[in-house]
């Protein structure tokens, strides 16, 4: 089962900055957050990930409580092509033979 | 960074017949792949994951003479849909990892059976 929750959908306008939330309320300590989006009908692409620090990369934000149960996505200024589905995935450290359990995450629509 | 191809991308079959979709790690070594299955409006489900030289794991509920997984050499992971029924026709995705690289994605193939 999937370890996070976040919202079934949600809108933004094209331009505005896109916050996508999730809950890891039974993160463990050794455990990393990941988002991965898919755009329809495409394989999952990495987006950013994190373990407690906020982390920033060319394509969006990753805001991390202080606590670790919950972080956000930011998407600094949305374009039409950021519309997909968003998957907040907790993990051990990146690599090896973990599985990644997908939930059903947010389906963002960034509107004209 | 990482990338995985996949392919085919589409593939119509005829009921009865079997279906190989093929997955490479093109830039790295990938030690463990993985096979998801994906209905429509619903998320990925894993189906197995497959180390190199090893017999591929199954998750629950999975066929493992149904879908059978070779994954023979370290760039290189085949899925192949056996006695393929339209019940079978998925969005199939696979993804490869190495210790040390943030996991990577095919870009999926669309199985239709007819």
């Amino acid at each position: 089962d999937a370890k996070t929750t976040q919202p079934t959908s949600m809108d933004c306008a094209e331009g505005r900055a896109a916050n996508l939330p999730c809950n890891h309320s039974t993160i463990s300590g050794n455990e990393y957050v990941y988002w991965y989006r898919q755009i329809h009908s495409q394989g999952p692409q990495y987006i950013i990930h994190g373990l407690k620090n906020n982390e920033t990369n060319e394509m969006a934000s990753l805001i991390i409580t202080e606590d670790r149960k919950s972080s956000t996505l930011i998407l600094p200024h949305a374009t039409l092509r950021d519309t997909a589905v968003y998957y907040c995935i907790v993990n051990p450290p990146r690599g090896g033979s973990e599985k990644l359990v997908f939930g059903k995450g947010t389906k963002l629509t960034v509107n004209p | 960074g990482a990338v995985v191809s996949q392919h085919p991308s589409r593939v119509i079959c005829k009921s009865g017949t079997s279906v190989k979709i093929e997955c490479r790690s093109l830039d790295f070594q990938a030690t463990t792949m993985f096979w998801y299955r994906q209905f429509p409006k619903q998320s990925l489900m894993l189906m197995a994951t497959s180390n190199e030289g090893s017999k591929a794991t199954y998750e629950q509920g999975v066929e493992k003479d149904k879908f059978l997984i070779n994954h023979a050499s370290l760039t290189l992971s085949t899925l192949t849909v056996t006695s393929a029924h339209p019940e079978d026709s998925s969005f199939y995705i696979c993804s490869a990892s190495r210790q040390g690289l943030v996991r990577a994605f095919g870009s999926g193939t669309r199985l239709t059976v007819v």
